[in-house]
């Protein structure tokens, strides 16, 4: 049970070059993200998503897209990199289930290693 | 807006110390509180949590009150390791939704 993966681990890229980000859960969870981390500024969402096919935008999504092709993988692609997107990106994933009939409660989220990336 | 709030680090204690690191937070109705924590390198992970008020949280020794009143959930251990030296997160997740709201992180160095 490896839980959350992600990779690559580290990556350098030029400014206007373009990258994935992998991420996969072995958990049957529903719920997945994408966080970004900065000095000073803990973490922030960029792109969630519920289920297969279906994505939000979070706090920072300019610069990103995100593609939820089956359940277990959530990537993050960056189609023309800025020295702005500089971080530490972490993938997560939870459990759902329905609560009464008017919610959904989210369970715990749990995060995967990380991947440092640096745009020069 | 919802928001948390962590004392500043970093916070460096000898070995077998008390340790506090306060956090507090503005939300409206009664959300979940979580303590998360980054090890060197690594991603985080979930310390402890509580989901209503006057709950305890608890593991490895850590142990955190949710209080209404105040509005706080600070993080509480009586006797710190070397090996808990880490970034600890303090985290919002309001009833119903997915968001979690992080604050900065309060960096603990732990010396012998």
């Amino acid at each position: 049970n490896a839980g959350v993966t992600q990779t690559p681990k580290f990556q350098v890229l030029k400014t206007g070059q373009s990258m994935t980000l992998q991420c996969a859960q072995d958990m049957n969870h529903n719920s997945m993200y994408w966080y970004r981390q900065d000095p000073g500024m803990g973490l922030r969402l960029i792109y969630y998503s519920a289920s297969e096919g279906t994505t939000d935008k979070g706090e920072v999504p300019n610069g990103y897209n995100v593609s939820r092709l089956n359940k277990r993988e959530f990537s993050l692609r960056l189609e023309s990199a800025a020295p702005s997107q500089t971080s530490v990106y972490f993938c997560a994933s939870s459990a759902t289930h329905q609560g009464d009939p008017w919610s959904v409660v989210y369970d715990t989220q749990y995060f995967g290693p990380g991947t440092r990336l640096t745009v020069l | 807006g919802d928001s948390v709030t962590q004392m500043e680090g970093p916070v460096t204690l000898s070995e077998e110390a008390f340790l506090t690191i306060n956090c507090t937070y503005t939300a409206t109705g009664y959300p979940s509180l979580f303590w998360y924590v980054q090890y060197p390198g690594e991603g985080l992970q979930l310390l402890l949590k509580a989901t209503k008020a006057d709950d305890k949280g608890s593991n490895k020794g850590f142990e955190a009150t949710y209080r209404k009143e105040t509005t706080s959930f600070h993080l509480e251990k009586g006797s710190v390791q070397v090996s808990d030296s880490a970034v600890y997160f303090c985290a919002l997740r309001a009833t119903g939704t997915y968001k979690y709201i992080f604050g900065t992180g309060t960096r603990l160095k732990v010396l012998a």
